[in-house]
């Protein structure tokens, strides 16, 4: 299957400093990225999807200043989590929907990031 | 937006058991619906998906059936082995036919 990659993933920050996560297609053009966060033993709530070379779509109760997405091409996209604070504290995942495949719903996911705030 | 409920929450089974997980959806524009297996701290990975346009599908010991008139799909394991223990999620698109809406997950636990 495609390849996604997700760095770094695991990463300890003071709080209120801000973290920029990557998420790159590596043998594939992602027009679409998703990202997620998990918390432990929860299921994966979506944040935000995110277009190439337009403003991510964030869902409801998602603070787009504190989240902020840019996907600046077709093989990456970046979440910065800005003036962080414990209760970021969590696992966020991104996943890529592949542009040329027949079965373009299929979600490939990164590694995942362990963000802890401390 | 698309709510997908999952049931059960946990399941403990013996070697060689089947396990059943059930999951419903509410849009029923849905079309697409996969199952995610992640282990811990690892990233999901699907293991079977099913569309709407058919009923099952099976990839050796796993199948996936689909009701699309009561909106609701299964993951059917059989003889389990300890190495299916893992978070097995259902999905399914969103409105927009963009995202992946997450059931809230089933831990398994296979005991040899």
């Amino acid at each position: 299957g495609a390849v996604v990659s997700q760095h770094p993933s695991w990463v300890i920050c003071k709080s209120g400093t801000s973290v920029k996560i990557e998420c790159r297609s590596l043998d594939f053009q992602a027009t679409t990225m998703f990202w997620y966060r998990q918390f432990p033993k929860q299921s994966l709530m979506l944040m935000a999807t995110s277009n190439e070379g337009s403003k991510a779509t964030y869902e409801q109760g998602v603070e787009k200043d504190k989240f902020l997405i840019n996907h600046a091409s077709l093989t990456l996209s970046t979440l910065t989590v800005t003036s962080a604070h414990p209760e970021d504290s969590s696992f966020y995942i991104c996943s890529a929907r592949a542009l040329i495949r027949v079965s373009s719903t299929e979600a490939f996911f990164g590694q995942g990031t362990r963000l802890t705030v401390v | 937006g698309e709510n997908v409920e999952q049931h059960p929450s946990t399941l403990s089974v013996q070697e060689g058991d089947s396990a059943v997980i059930k999951c419903t959806y509410s849009d029923s524009a849905s079309n697409y619906f996969p199952w995610y297996k992640q282990e811990l701290g690892k990233r999901p990975q699907l293991i079977i998906d099913i569309r709407s346009n058919v009923g099952e599908k099976k990839d050796q010991r796993i199948a996936v059936t689909l009701n699309k008139t009561a909106k609701h799909f299964s993951l059917h394991i059989t003889e389990t082995q300890p190495e299916d223990s893992a978070v097995y999620f259902c999905a399914a698109l969103n409105q927009a036919g963009t995202a992946l809406i997450f059931g809230k997950g089933t831990t398994l636990s296979v005991s040899s």
